[in-house]
């Protein structure tokens, strides 16, 4: 198990343009998250899938934001019509449903890389 | 809703220093609270996952504490190295509804520590 990969790993591209990340998570991973964090701050929740159910969205995410995770592998997230606010480090997270080992509540979630966008 | 804070913003610390980062949280309603550290420009790395039913949780040099009912938890780290010099983050996941799983993060604490 290679943990969970994002790609690209930087992308720069001017305002107005579109953009799309992919996230591949480990492998038997059911639940995939999608996170946003700007300098200094914690990462904010996006959104988030149960297989290739997409739960809950957050406000954060305009109409401009879509994520898919068609087959409930790998998830990718488009930004269409960029804007200088979208510029950010943008993190994919996957974990099991429960705990493991008889563990209450939901399990630990495993990070990626992230993907930091710079919009011009 | 649940917001989380953490203290200090940022510490400077010698070698070999212990010290302890602070987290609190406002809904006391967790299931587990979870430590990670992020090195610049990098994604998490989780270290600790302490349970709502437990008091403390160790991994080598680091113990995490949790006192749910005072909604606080503290990360201790002994005899600090300069390879500790990182961010850490603490989060809380929502436990319930369709929001289950979903973390709320603190700001961080930024630690340096120096030779």
């Amino acid at each position: 198990d290679t943990g969970v990969s994002q790609d690209p790993r930087h992308k720069i591209t001017k305002r107005g343009q579109n953009v799309t990340f992919r996230c591949d998570p480990i492998s038997e991973h059911n639940r995939l998250y999608w996170y946003r964090q700007t300098l200094g701050q914690g990462p904010e929740f996006l959104t988030y899938f149960q297989n290739e159910a997409q739960l809950e969205k957050s406000r954060l995410l305009s109409d401009r934001f879509s994520a898919e995770r068609p087959k409930g592998s790998f998830s990718t997230l488009e930004i269409q019509r960029t804007e200088q606010g979208d510029s950010a480090m943008y993190l994919c997270a996957s974990s099991l449903e429960f705990g493991t080992s008889g563990m209450a509540g939901p399990d630990t979630q495993y990070f990626g890389p992230g993907t930091r966008l710079t919009v011009l | 809703k649940q917001e989380v804070t953490q203290i200090p913003a940022a510490l400077s610390v010698p070698e070999g220093e212990n010290l302890v980062l602070n987290c609190s949280f406002t809904d006391s309603a967790i299931y587990n609270l979870q430590w990670f550290r992020q090195d610049p420009g990098k994604g998490l790395t989780s270290l600790l996952l302490i349970q709502s039913s437990q008091r403390e949780q160790t991994s080598g040099r680091l113990n995490a504490s949790l006192d749910k009912s005072s909604g606080r938890s503290t990360l201790y780290i002994a005899a600090s190295q300069p390879g500790d010099s990182a961010t850490y983050l603490c989060a809380v996941p929502y436990a319930g509804g369709t929001s289950y799983g979903k973390l709320t993060f603190g700001q961080g604490t930024i630690l340096t520590v120096h030779p």
